[in-house]
């Protein structure tokens, strides 16, 4: 089966402080692993895939298999990054993502 | 100019009746997603079409009959409406795998009285 764990419903940081959102699945194969990012008033849309190995807005996010996770990073947390993160899963036969229950990030000024 | 677009934006009705939401792409994708998001904010898929054939069916009451008429749209039907079925309800389309970007549209405030 596979599972999407985000164990933090709310994240609240200040300003410059650094964030991580966690994010822990379970798949027995190799999956492919995304985040998806909700700003207040728009539509949930892609930040980044852990394919792509890319920087988007200052965020990263590594898969590590071993610990079956993949974190999002950002060193520096902006007030305009306060939105839901859903982190998600894809298994071998791409044909769903399987979400997990979001993440809420506030950056306080 | 407006990707994924869904009908109605919100939609309030009394339990026991059938309803639908409409939705379009207008991206050319081959597949096209509807997601259910509960009050505590958790996405899950219903069902999934490719090219007008039914790809996936999450263990969704056979009270929702999802309808693809041509690829660009994939329409919802829901009938004998419950309280449970109170959500948000997303649609989205990727160009073919779920695993490709997936692009969704603004929602549909559904709340069953």
């Amino acid at each position: 089966a596979q599972r999407v764990t985000q164990p933090e419903k709310l994240l609240s940081v200040f300003k410059g402080a650094p964030v991580e959102l966690k994010c822990n699945y379970s798949y027995s194969g190799s999956p492919e692993l995304f985040w998806y990012v909700q700003y207040s008033r728009q539509r949930l849309q892609l930040l980044l895939r852990h394919i792509s190995r890319e920087s988007i807005k200052g965020f990263t996010a590594d898969l590590n298999k071993g610990e079956t996770s993949f974190h999002l990073k950002k060193p520096f947390a902006q007030e305009e990054d306060s939105a839901m993160y859903y982190c998600a899963l894809s298994g071998v036969d791409g044909n769903k993502l399987v979400f997990g229950a979001g993440t809420i990030l506030r950056v306080k000024s | 100019d407006t990707a994924v677009s869904q009908t109605p934006k919100y939609l309030v009705t009394q339990m026991g009746n059938d309803k639908s939401i409409k939705c379009e792409q207008n991206l050319g994708h081959d597949t096209m997603y509807w997601y259910k998001q509960d009050s505590k904010k958790f996405l899950k898929i219903m069902f999934s079409y490719n090219n007008k054939e039914l790809i996936i069916n999450e263990t969704v009451p056979n009270r929702f009959s999802p309808k693809s008429p041509d690829k660009a749209h994939l329409n919802l039907h829901i009938n004998s409406l419950e309280l449970g079925d109170s959500a948000v309800y997303f649609c989205a389309s990727s160009q073919d795998a779920a695993t490709d970007t997936q692009y969704f549209g603004p929602g549909t405030r559904l709340t069953v009285l």
